[in-house]
């Protein structure tokens, strides 16, 4: 099993600019998370996804960022348009969902630098 | 609000010294806890803890929770220089058919040869 796949690996970009980061989560998993992680603020969910459908996006800043997850094999999050205080890691993670206490498994992450 | 409180921040010592890393927490709809190791790149897992009392061990690794006192703890014994990492506390907790995880701030361990 390949894991959780995000792409792209490092991203750099003015501000202004549309962001979209990508994740394939693990086959058979059937939640997904989105992530944030900065010095000052640590790992942030931003929303989570059971069976494709948004459960939760409280953690989600500002208008800005949405995110979708048009089947159960891929996910976007974008950011438009993106501004400096967005730069972060951002991770995805996926899970089996239903189980008692489930884990999460997280993606390499995307570093996305906003200039 | 619901928070998880790491300690200590940070923390250097020579290999072969033995570690102890605290997490309290104070939450509402408590499922479990969780504890990852994050070196360079994503948080990989290591515990989950759901009962009070029970230690689980992985080699060097060990962890107990205590739900009554809301606090867990990460034993490292005989550390060596790739334990250095951020360790990182979650308690997951449930809400809407899936769970979410809300992480500490992690405890930056630097293991010195």
């Amino acid at each position: 099993d390949a894991g959780v796949i995000q792409s792209p690996r490092h991203e750099v970009t003015e501000m202004g600019q549309e962001v979209t980061l990508r994740c394939k989560p693990i086959s058979g998993h059937n939640s997904l998370f989105w992530y944030r992680q900065t010095m000052m603020r640590g790992l942030e969910l931003l929303i989570y996804f059971n069976n494709n459908v948004p459960i939760d996006d409280s953690g989600m800043p500002e208008d800005r960022f949405s995110a979708k997850m048009p089947n159960a094999s891929f996910s976007t999050l974008k950011i438009q348009p993106s501004e400096p205080r967005d730069s972060a890691v951002y991770f995805c993670a996926s899970s089996l969902e239903g189980l008692a206490g489930t884990v999460q498994y997280f993606g390499a992450g995307t570093r996305l630098s906003v200039l | 609000e619901d928070k998880v409180v790491q300690s200590p921040l940070s923390l250097v010592v020579h290999e072969g010294d033995t570690v102890t890393l605290n997490c309290s927490y104070e939450v509402t709809n408590f499922r479990s806890l969780l504890w990852y190791k994050q070196e360079k790149k994503a948080p990989t897992f290591l515990f989950m803890l759901t009962s009070s009392g029970i230690e689980k061990k992985s080699g060097r690794l060990s962890s107990i929770l205590d739900k009554k006192e809301l606090f867990s703890i990460l034993n490292i014994t005989a550390t060596q220089t790739g334990d250095s990492a951020v360790y990182l506390c979650a308690y997951m907790y449930s809400g809407g058919g899936a769970d979410g995880l809300t992480f500490g701030k992690g405890t930056h361990l630097i293991i010195q040869p």
